[in-house]
């Protein structure tokens, strides 16, 4: 039969293994970025974000890295752990202080044991 | 200190009937969000409030569908007669005032129209 609705892209990923996810924005003049987690039946959760005056930011175990030119954002997490496991967006945010947030389509991490 | 509190977290209702979605920012946010999200989507964003007031509405329906923020007490999302295509999960964000931009999101709600 014919398949209904939208599948997230996959990416599987050895545990211990370095995750590399990818997400193309839209809009040249938003100026902040976000990337947030979303297990199972839960909210987004806040992972890391940046502004557009940077290329590069780094947290605990992850580092948004932020390509203007080609309006790419990476989110890169190193040493998987099953607890990685997720629905990652990444969403982007407009020049105004409060305004809305557009997230993008989400990709699904799966971690092999 | 308790994050973005949302209730009910899940609804049941017939179709006809009315939901009301409640949400409870953080302590010290004056903004609030509501999105919804269908399965294996993004969460797409419906209306942003401040207290008493309607910001941005540019993502709510046209019918059926209205939010408030009180000065006292939660923001409530109100789907009136309600439709199968309105079941979805419901989620909440909110933010500080003075223009903070990070928003944080509550458990949500998921609605289920019979």
């Amino acid at each position: 039969g014919e398949s209904v609705g939208l599948h997230l892209p996959t990416l599987s990923v050895q545990e211990g293994d370095n995750s590399i996810i990818n997400c193309a924005y839209s809009n040249s003049a938003s100026d902040y970025f976000i990337w947030y987690k979303q297990e199972s039946g839960k909210g987004p959760q806040f992972i890391i974000d940046i502004r557009s005056n940077m290329d590069k930011r780094q947290g605990q175990r992850v580092t948004v890295l932020l390509n203007k030119t080609v309006k790419h954002l990476s989110l890169q997490i190193a040493a998987t752990q099953p607890g990685d496991s997720a629905v990652y967006f990444c969403a982007e945010k407009g020049v105004s202080s409060a305004s809305k947030i557009i997230f993008g389509s989400g990709t699904r991490l799966s971690i092999r044991p | 200190n308790a994050g973005v509190m949302q209730n009910p977290r899940h609804l049941v209702r017939r179709r006809g009937q009315e939901a009301r979605l409640r949400c409870s920012p953080m302590k010290g946010h004056s903004h609030v969000y509501w999105y919804r999200q269908l399965p294996e989507e993004g969460l797409k964003f419906m209306v942003y409030l401040q207290k008493e007031n309607i910001i941005d509405e540019s993502g709510m329906p046209k019918e059926r569908f209205s939010a408030e923020f009180p000065k006292e007490g939660p923001s409530i999302l109100r789907i009136q007669q309600v439709v199968r295509g309105d079941s979805a999960a419901y989620f909440c964000a909110s933010s500080p005032s003075q223009g903070k931009e990070t928003q944080y999101f509550g458990p949500g709600t998921r609605l289920l129209v019979l």
